[in-house]
């Protein structure tokens, strides 16, 4: 267990309104992802952080944004969700070079 | 051409046989490769990882890397029911914080 917590776990939201997702770890670890998992596409990279208030894009981080305030917390937020963001978000952590997942937020936007 | 390729299946196998899955990457610079398995509605949980070339074994789960063809697979020996899932390869490219890059995985279907 990499001692990893999503919040919420599933969520439905109409399209425009703004979206927190929040990943929480107790290990203290200083690289933290967000992912995005679709049919087809497979899992996605959003943004990751290489530690507090550092954080980049990835391959898909149009319409997200993301903060790290403190080492256990990093928050992903969609600005103004749209059904295009319909998807399963999975956090990460890494590990000595390996990254482990929390256990996912399902979101829907209407 | 994605950059990590795997056949979707379901790749079918009688319980006890060998089950092998297969992944190819197109980025030379690739040097850390992953398997991680995912049940339905559930989240990734990593089962190998291998970082140079050759075979590495761990119980039933054996991983080779051919960096030369690009090519990584896990073999499942004795299969079981409760092996059937996804399997989802990953690589990752020297200094990328972790950063990586999935296949879009191979469902595995373990019959009786």
């Amino acid at each position: 267990d990499a001692g990893i917590t999503q919040s919420p776990r599933h969520k439905v939201t109409e399209t425009g309104t703004p979206v927190t997702l929040r990943c929480h770890q107790t290990e203290n670890h200083r690289y933290m992802y967000w992912y995005r998992q679709d049919p087809g596409h497979g899992l996605r990279l959003i943004h990751y952080s290489y530690g507090v208030k550092d954080t980049d894009k990835g391959e898909v981080s149009d319409g997200y944004s993301v903060s790290r305030s403190k080492t256990e917390d990093f928050l992903l937020t969609l600005e103004s969700a749209t059904s295009s963001q319909t998807s399963v978000y999975f956090c990460a952590i890494s590990f000595q070079g390996e990254a482990f997942f929390g256990q996912g937020t399902r979101l829907t936007v209407v | 051409q994605k950059e990590v390729e795997q056949n979707s299946g379901p790749l079918s196998v009688p319980e006890g046989a060998i089950a092998s899955l297969n992944c190819t990457y197109s980025d030379r610079g690739s040097q850390s490769f992953f398997w991680y398995r995912q049940y339905s509605g559930k989240s990734p949980e990593l089962i190998m990882s291998i970082y140079s070339n050759g075979d590495k074994e761990d119980g039933r789960f054996t991983a080779q890397l051919n960096k030369a063809s690009q090519y990584v697979s896990l073999l499942i020996r004795d299969s079981q029911p409760s092996d059937s899932a996804t399997y989802l390869c990953a690589v990752k490219r020297a200094g990328t914080a972790s950063k990586l890059t999935f296949g879009t995985g191979t469902r595995l279907q373990v019959t009786l």
